[in-house]
């Protein structure tokens, strides 16, 4: 069974840092890519970036491009998203979500529990 | 950019009547790349459809997913006590995917 688990969110003040881990298991992590969808409290889905199986291509939301970078460490199976910049608009709970096959649009499943990010001051 | 819009917000029905969702795009959904998801309360969502009409494994069969083009429909035939949840689309068309609103079916 394909496991995700995120960690890092927390409070942060507007103008800030904050770096999301994921660590995935039951999965040949090297050969996935791997993607961020986040969520604000009592809202909808909004995919957020994600990452070639090798890291060599990433891809990202307009409204995050700029400030966000995806990564990952294959010899770790775990995938992050440092978030600089940060926006009182960009809080939300971050889950962290295997997309089917392809990086730049594709279905996910499955889905971490998340992790919440608040930005206020 | 694909927008989808979903259909109603809110569904209010009893254990035991048929859902029908409705999720329609800006522009057409090529090969039908289009998911479906549930999401209960405090939980992450969970496929449920690929492809427009592909149920993911372990997902029961009161469950489809039909449509083509701009228009899309996610039917739930008997609800169950535990299908009471938001339900959202998505295209995967292209970059950036997107996600409709989301449909809330309630008691």
């Amino acid at each position: 069974e394909v496991q995700l688990l995120e960690s890092g969110g927390g409070l942060v003040q507007p103008g800030g840092s904050l770096r999301l881990s994921c660590a995935a298991s039951g999965l040949t992590f090297s050969s996935r890519a791997m993607s961020w969808v986040r969520q604000a409290t009592g809202k909808g889905l909004e995919w957020v970036s994600s990452i070639t199986a090798s890291g060599d291509n990433t891809n990202y939301a307009d409204s995050v491009k700029g400030r966000f970078t995806i990564s990952r460490d294959n010899s770790k199976n775990t995938v992050y998203l440092q978030m600089n910049s940060l926006r009182v608009e960009d809080t939300a709970v971050y889950y962290c979500a295997k997309p089917n096959w392809n990086y730049r649009a594709d279905w996910f499943d499955p889905w971490g529990q998340g992790t919440l990010v608040t930005v206020s001051s | 950019e694909i927008v989808l819009t979903q259909s109603p917000a809110t569904l209010s029905l009893s254990p035991g009547e048929r859902a029908t969702l409705s999720c329609g795009a800006s522009q057409s959904v090529n090969n039908n790349y289009l998911a479906w998801y549930q999401q209960k309360p405090g939980l992450p969502p969970r496929l449920l459809i690929s492809d427009a009409s592909n149920r993911a494994t372990g997902i029961p069969d009161r469950f489809s997913g039909s449509g083509s083009g701009t228009d899309f429909t996610l039917t739930i035939s008997r609800l169950e006590p535990e299908d009471f949840a938001v339900y959202y689309c998505q295209h995967y068309v292209t970059s950036p995917s997107t996600f409709g609103q989301g449909t809330k079916v309630e008691i």
